[in-house]
């Protein structure tokens, strides 16, 4: 079985500041995928970044950028310039490449960006 | 492109009753996975189906139930409810052969259960 932990239950950040989020995951597969989603208050959920097991470098989706490593089973998502826009809830998410349709989440961090 | 869509917004029911969750999935999408959210904790998968057949099942019993129908939309069926079925129900479509199987989820279904 897979598990994802985030260790992180909040984060409060200045507007323009950088903040990174932890996730660490086990599982012995060596295929999988690895993404962070955002949900913001009373809104649906969607997909911030993604990140291939098999690929050595870091995913990067404008100011949202991951540090992958696999050894570790370490995934951080790092926020650079946060915008109030960026206030949500923020899930660490897992899926193997043997079964690639059950995605298993992390319990979240909360993100507060402040003015 | 139409995204998805779940029906009812909000839903109050007594425990022992029965609810009927509706998920519309996105445009071209054929599967669609449900997932129990409790406040504050993240979706816990419940199960996909695939070509109107469920395709995997996380670790819910079976009063929890659903159907896919021709044109891909599902339904979420829970027997019997407790007082621990009050939750988001968060359905996401996805498309087999797409990009890492990637999920687009809908804006849910917050049941409360009393």
């Amino acid at each position: 079985a897979q598990t994802v932990t985030q260790s992180q239950p909040e984060m409060s950040v200045q507007e323009a500041e950088t903040v990174t989020l932890s996730c660490t995951y086990d599982t012995s597969e060596s295929n999988y995928y690895l993404f962070w989603y955002k949900q913001p208050p009373s809104r649906q959920m969607i997909l911030v970044i993604r990140q291939e097991a098999y690929k050595q470098q870091n995913a990067t989706e404008n100011r949202f950028s991951v540090n992958f490593q696999k050894a570790a089973k370490s995934f951080s998502l790092k926020i650079s310039d946060s915008q109030l826009g960026d206030t949500a809830m923020y899930f660490c998410a897992f899926v193997p490449g043997s079964n690639d349709y059950k995605l298993s989440f992390g319990a979240g961090t909360t993100v507060t960006v402040r003015a | 492109e139409t995204g998805v869509t779940q029906s009812p917004t909000h839903l109050i029911k007594t425990r022992g009753q029965q609810v009927t969750l509706r998920c519309s999935s996105q445009s071209g999408h054929n599967t669609v996975s449900w997932y129990q959210q409790a406040l504050g904790q993240g979706p816990q998968f419940i199960f996909q189906y695939y070509r109107e057949e469920e395709n995997g099942r996380g670790n819910f019993p079976p009063r929890f139930s659903g159907l896919q129908f021709p044109n891909y939309s599902s339904e979420l069926n829970v027997n019997a409810l407790e007082l621990d079925d009050s939750a988001l129900y968060l359905c996401a479509s996805s498309l087999v052969g797409g990009l890492h199987n990637e999920q687009f989820f809908g804006p849910g279904t917050r049941l409360t259960v009393l």
